[in-house]
């Protein structure tokens, strides 16, 4: 069976500094992978998507970039953090049409 | 702005009733339909998924779809205090691949014991 991993679970960062989150997925070759991220009480906002490695989609142009090295590796990244930035980000996965998501990292920028 | 709307709630239900959550969109060409259950502090869960107009059935969960309507809903039948949390509606936007899903912000169920 197919499982999703992200690290780390939860993460505390000052404002300018850098980030990089992780996702990995287990159990299935050429996942499309994706990354969203969910403010407060707010629906999910699509960042990037991703079919292939080396292959990036940009949804909402920001300070965050995403890689994607290995076929089942997918990275978020950021060279200095804003305070906006804060919120739950999920990495998902999907053959098809239905997506599922990881255990998500909750970022809280100060 | 393609757009998928749910009441944010909270809807509350006695245990043992029907709850029945609501989800409208915008995009008519839209071909693919879900429903997600969040509970609170964890990621998404993928519970439902419709592509067809009508009812589909998973045990206690019953999904409609009206696309003439642009209206999909979820039932939950003999409601349980496992079933609280926030359900997110889905939508996968027509001609990207199914790559591009729009999300509800999401109806709260509380289920009274």
């Amino acid at each position: 069976s197919q499982t999703i991993h992200q690290w780390p679970a939860t993460l505390v960062q000052p404002v300018g500094s850098p980030l990089s989150l992780e996702c990995t997925v287990e159990g299935t070759s050429n996942p499309n992978l994706y990354w969203y991220r969910q403010a407060a009480g707010r629906g999910l906002q699509l960042l990037f998507y991703s079919v292939g490695i080396g292959q990036i989609s940009s949804e909402v142009p920001q300070n965050l970039s995403a890689s994607r090295p290995q076929d089942r590796q997918f990275i978020l990244s950021s060279k200095k953090l804003l305070l906006s930035d804060s919120g739950f980000y999920l990495c998902a996965w999907s053959v098809g049409n239905e997506q599922y998501f990881g255990p998500g990292t909750r970022l809280t920028v100060t | 702005q393609k757009e998928v709307e749910q009441n944010s709630g909270p809807l509350s239900v006695p245990e043992g009733a029907i709850a029945s959550l609501n989800c409208t969109y915008s995009d008519r060409g839209s071909q693919s339909f879900f429903w997600y259950r969040q509970y609170s502090g964890k990621s998404p869960e993928l519970i439902m998924s419709i592509y067809s107009n009508g009812d589909k059935e998973d045990g206690r969960f019953t999904a409609q779809l009206n696309k003439a309507s642009q209206y999909v809903s979820l039932l939950i039948r003999d409601s349980q205090p496992s079933d609280s949390a926030t359900y997110l509606c889905a939508v996968n936007l027509p001609n990207t691949g199914g790559f591009k899903t729009i999300f509800g912000a999401g109806t709260r169920l509380f289920v009274k014991a």
